[in-house]
């Protein structure tokens, strides 16, 4: 499974949107992203996944680069709920497994 | 996720000791797994099951076995627990797309 760079910590304010980055350079075709957080201690979260096409949800969207060589997770009005590490992850489809590395902390702040 | 339950949340031993924790789905997955998380750091794969008599060896599975009981139970075992296998332990299950819901966890101290 191909390795992510994240940066290690980013603060936003609340109300705004939250952009975290991710860096995927070596990503293979059948390779999809995907992002979880997690909330102090907690089981992480599944947020939103996508192979090549931009995709959104309740929780976020997920932009991905046409050389699918890097991805931006965007939360559109961060609360400070959504203060937590969050976790980019790339795997290959059924049978891939995840490789958790080290997070980005996003602090969002009144 | 309430769907994933994890028993002890909480766990004390000394080392030398052989415990259990166990995990409970109620999801209807096949798939399910074992991770432990060491303070600062991301979690990493112990144990996957992606049926009933399938078991696979994670990254780590060194010093801990694993049962399948049934599709909704999985359980995890330290034969001769270590001090250095005091960490957070989170189970796992997923969809076929690998969408995973992880249990609250186990916090396990061996001393």
């Amino acid at each position: 499974d191909a390795k992510t760079t994240q940066p290690p910590s980013m603060d936003c304010a609340e109300g705004r949107a939250a952009n975290l980055p991710c860096n995927h350079s070596t990503i293979s075709g059948n390779e999809y992203v995907y992002w979880y957080r997690q909330i102090h201690s907690q089981g992480p979260q599944y947020i939103i996944h996508g192979l090549k096409n931009n995709e959104t949800n309740e929780m976020a969207s997920l932009i991905i680069t046409e050389d699918r060589k890097s991805s931006t997770l965007i939360l559109p009005h961060a609360t400070l709920r959504d203060t937590a590490v969050y976790y980019c992850i790339v795997r290959a489809g059924i049978g891939g497994k995840l490789i958790f590395g080290q997070g980005t902390e996003l602090s969002v702040k009144p | 996720d309430a769907d994933v339950t994890q028993t002890p949340r909480n766990r004390i031993t000394k080392t030398g000791k052989r415990i259990m924790l166990e995990c409970s789905q109620t999801k209807g997955h096949d798939r399910m797994y074992w991770y432990r998380q060491d303070p600062g750091l991301g979690l990493r794969l112990i144990y996957y099951s992606f049926d009933v008599k399938d078991i696979n060896k994670g990254e780590i599975s060194d010093g801990y076995s694993v049962s399948r009981q049934a599709q909704a139970k999985f359980s995890l075992s330290l034969e001769s627990a270590i001090p250095n296998q005091t960490a957070l332990y989170f189970c796992a299950t997923s969809d076929l797309e690998e969408t995973q819901y992880f249990g609250p966890g186990t916090r396990l101290l061996v001393l």
